[in-house]
């Protein structure tokens, strides 16, 4: 099993333009969240999805970032334009039914925003 | 609001010792504590988790114990490992009545095994 896979690994960029991040979580699993990571807030939760649906979403900063899940195995975090505040590493995570509390993460993406 | 906390951000333990890594929490709704452990530049880990009906619950060289008297979590880990050095979190799974499933992280504990 080659785990939940992100891609890029890291990512840099200037202000304004648009990021997107990529997610292929574990077969089988049926949650799949999107962390963020920064020394100052630690790991938050963006949002997560339960059988491709978007449960909640409430962790999204603002309307800048947006989030898909087209099928059970693709999900992308979007940020469109992009600040340098959104500078952090984004994990992918994802769990299998009934267990949301056990998580597997990715690598993360580190983001730079110039 | 609620939130979870952690005592200390730093931890320094001789290797082979049992260390103690704890965390506060506020919401006495939540379902599962759990600790994760994120390794320098990987993502975090699932290490051990204890349903909140439980004050105890082990297993391989690592102990989570659970006092909701005082709204503490601790995990011990035993004759610890080189590789036993990362950042633990704890973190709470609070499920509310309409199947919403959030699991909030802690701040992190840094735990460094000396040699």
């Amino acid at each position: 099993d080659a785990g939940v896979i992100q891609s890029p690994r890291h990512e840099v960029t200037e202000m304004g333009q648009e990021v997107t991040l990529r997610c292929k979580p574990i077969s089988g699993h049926d949650y799949l969240f999107w962390y963020r990571q920064t020394m100052m807030r630690g790991l938050e939760l963006l949002i997560y999805f339960n059988n491709n649906v978007p449960i909640d979403d409430s962790g999204m900063p603002e309307d800048r970032f947006s989030a898909k899940m087209p099928n059970a195995s693709f999900s992308t975090l979007k940020i469109q334009p992009s600040e340098p505040r959104d500078s952090a590493v984004y994990f992918c995570a994802s769990s299998f039914p009934g267990l949301p509390n056990e998580q597997f993460f990715g690598p993360g993406t580190r983001l730079t925003v110039l | 609001g609620e939130s979870v906390g952690l005592h200390l951000p730093t931890l320094s333990v001789q290797e082979g010792d049992n260390s103690i890594i704890n965390c506060a929490y506020s919401n006495s709704a939540s379902d599962y504590f759990i600790w994760y452990k994120q390794e320098s530049g990987k993502g975090p880990q699932f290490i051990i988790d204890i349903r909140s009906n439980m004050d105890k619950r082990q297993g391989q060289r690592v102990t989570v114990l659970l006092n909701k008297t005082v709204k503490h979590l601790s995990l011990q880990i035993a004759a610890t490992q080189p590789g036993d050095s990362a950042v633990y979190f704890c973190a709470e799974l609070l499920i509310s009545n309409f199947g919403n499933e959030k699991l909030t992280f802690g701040t992190g504990t840094r735990l460094t095994i000396i040699p």
